[in-house]
């Protein structure tokens, strides 16, 4: 149980292009999905706190229109990297909280985005 | 501010031996803190968690520890198996469901 996904695995993009990323818990229901970046040998750094029905919440430094979240229902949430440079190229990694039953996140694969 | 801190990056344990993973935070607003596994170009997998209400808490071959006077938490993972090897993460909230992630430390158990 607790199986999140991420689709997709790797993307290589354009610079300046927009690239989606979708995060589904597939066997629990979740109010709350987390998205985080991850660089190279560094530590996982929550970007925002996406909630279903409403708007993310933003951790300080990340700019929410370049990184679109949407939480559409309580089993998937999207980040779009709009107008993507090199400099976003990173693992992106999401995670859910389950609804009930638990306070522990269940993280997805993770997706690697390269901009050229 | 690096509040949850793993000072080890790498950790060699030989095959059958103990691991033991250490972390320190300095917020004593945690409340609720969590070891994770980590391969490369993986989302990390959950392992073990543990509340500030308890000072133990074991699972198979993983136990993790808490120390709140001296906010330190260790991972001990007893014997270690060459499965075992991965990057392992520790990370802790204080009630917002937020996680602080430390740097990892990556383990390798020698066969």
């Amino acid at each position: 149980g607790a199986v999140v996904s991420q689709h997709p695995s790797w993307v290589i993009c354009k610079s300046g292009t927009s690239v989606k990323i979708e995060c589904r818990s597939l066997d629990f229901q979740a109010t709350t999905m987390f998205w985080y970046r991850q660089f190279p040998k560094q530590s996982l750094m929550l970007m925002a706190t996406s909630n279903e029905g409403s708007k993310a919440t933003y951790e300080q430094g990340v700019e929410k229109d370049k990184f679109l979240i949407n939480h559409a229902s309580l089993t998937l949430s999207t980040l779009t990297v709009t107008s993507a440079h090199p400099e976003d190229s990173s693992f992106y990694i999401c995670s859910a909280l389950p609804l009930v039953g638990t306070d522990t996140q269940y993280f997805g694969p993770g997706t690697r985005l390269t901009v050229l | 501010d690096q509040q949850v801190k793993q000072n080890s990056p790498s950790l060699s344990v030989q095959e059958g031996r103990i691991s033991i993973l250490n972390c320190d935070y300095t917020n004593s607003m945690f409340d609720y803190f969590l070891w994770y596994k980590k391969y490369p170009a993986e989302g990390p997998t959950f392992l073990i968690s543990i509340s500030s209400i308890k000072d133990k808490n074991e699972d198979g071959r993983f136990t993790v520890f808490l120390n709140k006077s001296a906010k330190h938490l260790s991972l001990h993972i007893v014997p270690s198996q060459p499965g075992d090897s991965a990057v392992y993460f520790c990370a802790a909230s204080s009630g917002t469901y937020k996680y602080i992630f430390g740097t990892g430390t990556r383990l390798k158990v020698l066969a």
